[in-house]
């Protein structure tokens, strides 16, 4: 009964590093999100895929790239960390369309120096 | 384009008071809405969700909203506040075309003992 999944749970990153985010769900989802989540500004939408294979262009893009290589992953990318990218992350899945609810996981708490 | 309003960024209650949440939507479509719980340090919670087929949507752990077409609201309500209720909550509307979520700046309730 895990839902989605989220590795890692915290990571600390220098400014200009990379690394990436691993998030898996075991529903069968077609739909799968990223957002990020900053004091006061709710959830923004990074990238988002609607099928194995796809991605696509959220709210906030930019500094990011995404994968979705298999159905139940989706990969999120930092290629060159910034400060500006400090922030809590959530993946979320969902079956799609317009009255689906999306499945969260617990969040990736990443802070760059 | 669809976006939502929640209208009190803090709300205090005392124990075994009611709870109001409010939220105003802007849509160009008959919307979906949900409300989202989040605890500290946890992933998103669906509450409840409205897709047009009752005014009136119970959720879980006692919270119910009202979905208001004329006054273009979702408020959140519960009878009787408990201190595991403490926590953000997110009004959300879904875009049709997409299933993507629009997020609310989200509101912080405090119960005091």
């Amino acid at each position: 009964n895990a839902g989605v999944t989220q590795t890692p749970k915290f990571r600390v990153l220098k400014t200009g590093q990379s690394m990436t985010l691993l998030c898996a769900q075991d529903m069968n989802h077609e739909y799968m999100y990223w957002y990020r989540q900053d004091p006061g500004m709710g959830l923004r939408l990074i990238h988002y895929s609607v099928g194995e294979g796809t991605t696509a262009k959220g709210e906030v893009p930019d500094g990011y790239n995404v994968s979705r290589l298999k159905k139940q992953n989706f990969l999120l990318g930092l290629e060159s960390a910034a400060p500006s990218q400090t922030s809590v992350y959530f993946c979320a899945s969902s079956w799609g369309g317009n009255n689906q609810p999306q499945h969260f996981g617990d969040g990736t708490r990443l802070s760059i120096l | 384009a669809q976006s939502v309003t929640q209208l009190d960024s803090h709300v205090s209650v005392s124990e075994g008071t009611p709870v109001l949440l409010r939220c105003n939507y802007s849509s160009s479509y008959s919307p979906s809405l949900f409300w989202y719980v989040q605890h500290p340090n946890k992933g998103l919670q669906l509450l409840l969700k409205y897709t047009s087929a009752a005014t009136l949507v119970k959720g879980i752990n006692g919270f119910e909203a009202e979905f208001k077409k004329s006054e273009t609201s979702f408020h959140l309500t519960k009878p009787s506040a408990h201190m595991s209720d403490a926590a953000e909550y997110f009004c959300v509307v879904s875009d049709p075309n997409t299933g993507k979520l629009i997020f609310g700046q989200g509101t912080t309730l405090q119960v005091k003992p």
